[in-house]
């Protein structure tokens, strides 16, 4: 089944500690996106890539990184992560243009982060 | 004002009655409305997405659009209790250059 796909489901680092996560997808959609959830909070986008074409949200702090090395795979890091960076995060997929598409999003199962 | 609202429940329903979530946008230009389901622990996904003022059915969901007053709803008929869960609105503004969730409001269907 086409799908996003997201790993690992839970993530447990120290706090500091460069943490990475990852997705892929099988949908071949061009646009990939980053979101943080904290609990009983609306999904906060991070950052999108249209095709390569890398889109940060202006409020995303510069402790946030992300790669998309190909259509298939994207990365997000967290270069020092803090207890404020507790949280879900979670990939979706969509089709669409330089600016936000119409389309709606397919979201992954997410990564659940923990800092020790 | 948050620029995408919905009250965060819980929204209790008794099993088989429908279920009426709402949700307000401050961008009055903003095309594109969606609403997610979303369990304790999962991640969201997609139930209806609406474009044109009026109403949109499937199966036992209906979206409502109303771009005058800046509101869109979602009934939910026949609640079952597996439709418990926390129910995200999300839309496009006019600037398409950013998807807004509002926070989620949390259903209940008591049995």
């Amino acid at each position: 089944d086409a799908m996003v796909i997201q790993n690992p489901r839970y993530q447990v680092t120290q706090f500091g500690k460069p943490v990475t996560l990852s997705c892929s997808q099988t949908l071949n959609h061009n646009v990939m996106y980053w979101y943080q959830q904290k609990s009983s909070q609306a999904p906060k986008l991070l950052f999108h890539y249209y095709d390569k074409d890398f889109n940060n949200e202006a409020d995303t702090p510069d402790n946030f990184q992300s790669r998309r090395p190909n259509t298939s795979f994207c990365f997000l890091d967290i270069r020092s992560p803090g207890l404020g960076d507790a949280a879900m995060y979670l990939c979706a997929t969509g089709r669409g243009g330089r600016v936000y598409s119409n389309q709606p999003q397919h979201f992954g199962d997410g990564t659940r982060l923990s800092i020790l | 004002q948050k620029e995408v609202e919905q009250n965060s429940g819980p929204l209790s329903v008794p099993e088989g009655a429908i279920a009426s979530l709402n949700c307000t946008y401050s961008d009055r230009g903003s095309q594109s409305f969606f609403w997610y389901r979303q369990y304790s622990g999962k991640s969201p996904e997609l139930i209806m997405f609406i474009y044109s003022n009026g109403d949109k059915e499937d199966g036992r969901f209906t979206a409502q659009l109303n771009k005058a007053s800046q509101y869109v709803s979602l009934l939910i008929r026949d609640s079952q209790p597996s439709d418990s869960a926390t129910y995200l609105c999300a839309v496009i503004g006019s600037s398409a250059s950013k998807i807004i969730f509002g926070s989620g409001t949390r259903l209940s269907i008591r049995p």
